[in-house]
């Protein structure tokens, strides 16, 4: 069974700029998760998606936005692109969506912001 | 959110001794307890996890020890191997359920010394 998958692994913006990344759940799974990873703040939770709704939201600006897809990949963008948004952005998906089910975590996506 | 605190932030230890990770938490009614590894240029993998109705769970080289009373829960990895030089997180959901996010640990950059 594959694992969770995202596009791209590496990416470069200028400041002002809008970025879109991708990941694809583990066949099954409903439940996406976006997580942010920076030296100085650690894994912080962004959103999460379950059948298409957003669930639940952590505590970013609207800058961050996601969707999910009937076949349950997930994208988010972030617009306005600022310095301090470079990040390791990690996506992790789960199957029935309750708290206690098992995330699993794509390899990333490294955002560096220039 | 839930408050989640992690010891230490660093630990070397001498091939084939013990580590011992801790973390305290701050909402009583959590109830699932996971913990990850984090190798370079990859997302967390799940490496254990523990529910709240058992106090201690073992796989191999590995347990993971749950005292609900106090608030807390530790990593045990006994005969430590360089390959388990990794950055290890504790991580706990909200205590409300109903949606799939984690509340992590700030790290512990574990160094395994050949």
């Amino acid at each position: 069974k594959a694992g969770v998958t995202q596009t791209p692994r590496y990416l470069i913006k200028t400041r002002g700029q809008q970025v879109t990344l991708s990941c694809s759940p583990i066949s099954g799974h409903r439940s996406v998760s976006w997580y942010q990873q920076t030296p100085g703040q650690g894994l912080q939770f962004l959103f999460e998606y379950f059948s298409e709704t957003q669930r639940n939201k952590g505590n970013f600006p609207g800058r961050f936005s996601g969707r999910q897809f009937s076949n349950s990949r997930s994208e988010m963008n972030v617009s306005t692109l600022e310095l301090g948004d470079s990040a390791l952005y990690l996506c992790a998906s789960s199957g029935g969506g309750r708290s206690e089910d098992i995330q699993y975590f794509g390899a990333g996506t490294r955002l560096s912001v220039l | 959110g839930e408050n989640v605190e992690q010891h230490p932030s660093t630990l070397s230890v001498q091939e084939g001794d013990s580590a011992v990770i801790k973390c305290t938490y701050s909402d009583s009614a959590s109830n699932y307890f996971p913990w990850y590894k984090q190798e370079l240029g990859k997302g967390p993998q799940l490496i254990i996890d523990i529910r709240s109705n058992v106090g201690e769970k073992k796989d191999q080289r590995i347990a993971v020890t749950l005292n609900k009373t106090a608030k807390h829960f530790s990593l045990h990895i006994t005969e430590t191997q360089p390959e388990d030089s990794a950055v290890y997180f504790c991580a706990v959901p909200p205590a409300l359920g109903g949606a799939n996010n984690l509340f992590f640990g700030t790290g512990t950059r574990l160094t395994v010394i050949p």
